[in-house]
């Protein structure tokens, strides 16, 4: 089992849609979350981090994160073509100093 | 600068070579990582400074890569024989402090490496 699982894609939706990315992982006492978004032939860029159980909202993403399921999600809503890209779950575990990715979900918004 | 940089952005060298790539992190963050991504892959975590000392080297693939950040600063991802299989992109991202939750890594461009 991958330690941060995602779904490849692609994924695609219509533009104004809501995108729904997922991202499970294994370890338990994992206890920081975070969204990358990247582009093509570009490097990660940092979106979203989540530290609570819950949903935290910044602009049109929302992540939201569940520790007892080991699930945490990003929706992007009114998704507009600028969104194309590959989005990367990375967990962290501070105790020891790890940083783990998932191989990403690929997303095409579709004018 | 206001990001990190990375050096070169593209090198190819030839199987059996050495090369060596530099990372430059964003002013004020102690802790610094590289990365290594293949084509549809996420990022592979390789090593992790916190200020001039290795705190982490455990994801180097083998003895033929070693980094240095000899200030505390800069720092230089260095592969010796080069084999194809190194081919891919190497990242190094920076952060704050590197510790507790709130470790929020910011990425390079990244250098794109070919052995040929």
């Amino acid at each position: 089992q991958k330690e941060v699982e995602q779904n490849s894609g692609p994924l695609s939706v219509p533009e104004g849609a809501i995108a729904s990315l997922n991202c499970t992982y294994s370890d338990r006492v994992s206890q920081s979350f975070f969204w990358y978004r990247q582009y093509s032939g570009k490097s990660p860029e940092l979106i979203m981090s989540i530290y609570s159980n819950g949903d935290k909202e910044d602009g049109r993403f929302t992540a939201q994160l569940n520790k007892a399921s080991q699930y945490v999600s990003l929706l992007i809503r009114d998704s507009q073509p600028s969104d194309s890209a590959t989005y990367l779950c990375a967990v962290w575990t501070y105790n020891n100093n790890d940083m783990r990715f998932g191989a990403g979900t690929r997303l095409t918004v579709k004018p | 600068g206001a990001g990190v940089s990375q050096t070169p952005s593209n090198k190819v060298t030839e199987k059996g070579k050495y090369v060596e790539l530099r990372c430059d992190p964003i002013s004020g963050h102690t802790a610094l990582y590289w990365y290594r991504q293949s084509l549809g892959q996420g990022p592979e975590f390789l090593i992790y400074f916190q200020g001039t000392g290795a705190a982490d080297d455990s994801g180097l693939p083998n003895d033929r890569f070693f980094a240095v950040r000899p200030e505390g600063s800069v720092s230089t991802l260095k592969i010796q024989r080069t084999e194809r299989g190194d081919s891919a992109v190497y990242l190094c991202a920076s952060s704050l402090t590197g510790t507790g939750f709130y470790n929020e890594q910011f990425f390079g461009p990244g250098t794109r490496l070919t052995v040929l």
